[in-house]
């Protein structure tokens, strides 16, 4: 199984800075017949079901604020939140698609410095 | 708008079964894989089970592959989870997402389960 592994576990930022949560991979989610990562990010509020922010590393889903993007690729992945909003403070986590079971990492949590 | 609905969370006693269904709306649901994903008490999320579109394939977790099996029956835009031989450590929210571009890009609210004597 590919271990998912996030960095840090927690996070406090103060609102308008910059968040940097990373996410390393076991093994390369790099599909080879289509140059695709398959490596997603979600966001989990409170209460709530989580909530697709990011997919293949770095695709924006629609609707997503532009103050988040993803980069990485091979095994090194990051979410960043350029700007951090009151709205941001959530359970963060990163997963891959690449084989099954398609684990998650432990989470990230995120909250208001 | 997608809306994914889950129902036939409970409380269950060790040993026994419980069958969740998640009805899809809004969306070519025959088009799509299917998942299921759960979340213990105060814990993080943990992949179970997929079905392909057509219900030809699917794949679980190793801690339920054997008890739980996953179906789907796409003239009722349902997918289930049937669930036998419940442990304590399978108590969780149990959420369907569907699948899209190698994520899944919409969840339902999800259904708790909870094992206990």
């Amino acid at each position: 199984d590919i271990v998912m592994t996030q960095s840090p576990d927690s996070l406090a930022v103060s609102l308008g800075e910059r968040a940097t949560i990373n996410c390393k991979s076991s093994q390369s989610l790099l599909y080879s017949s289509d140059n695709k990562n398959y490596l997603s990010w979600y966001r989990q509020k409170p209460g709530q079901p989580p909530e697709l922010l990011i997919y293949w590393a770095s695709t924006r889903e629609s609707g997503v604020p532009d103050r988040f993007s993803g980069s990485g690729s091979g095994t090194d992945f990051s979410l960043i939140i350029s700007s951090l909003q009151a709205e941001d403070v959530a359970v963060y986590y990163c997963q891959q698609h690449y084989s099954t079971p398609f684990t998650f990492g432990q989470g990230t949590r995120l909250e208001i410095k | 708008q997608v809306y994914l609905v889950e129902s036939g969370g409970g409380v269950v006693q060790p040993g026994r079964s419980l069958r969740l269904s998640c009805v899809g709306s809004e969306f070519t649901f025959r088009a799509y894989g299917m998942h299921w994903v759960r979340q213990a008490p105060g814990k993080g999320l943990e992949w179970v089970a997929v079905i392909s579109s057509d219900g030809s394939k699917t794949s679980y977790v190793d801690s339920v592959k054997g008890r739980f099996t996953i179906s789907r029956d796409n003239s009722k835009s349902t997918v289930y989870l049937q669930m036998d031989s419940l442990r304590p450590e399978d108590t969780a929210v149990y959420y369907c997402s569907k699948g899209a571009r190698g994520a899944t890009d919409y969840w339902g609210q999800g259904t708790l389960v909870t094992v206990s004597s």
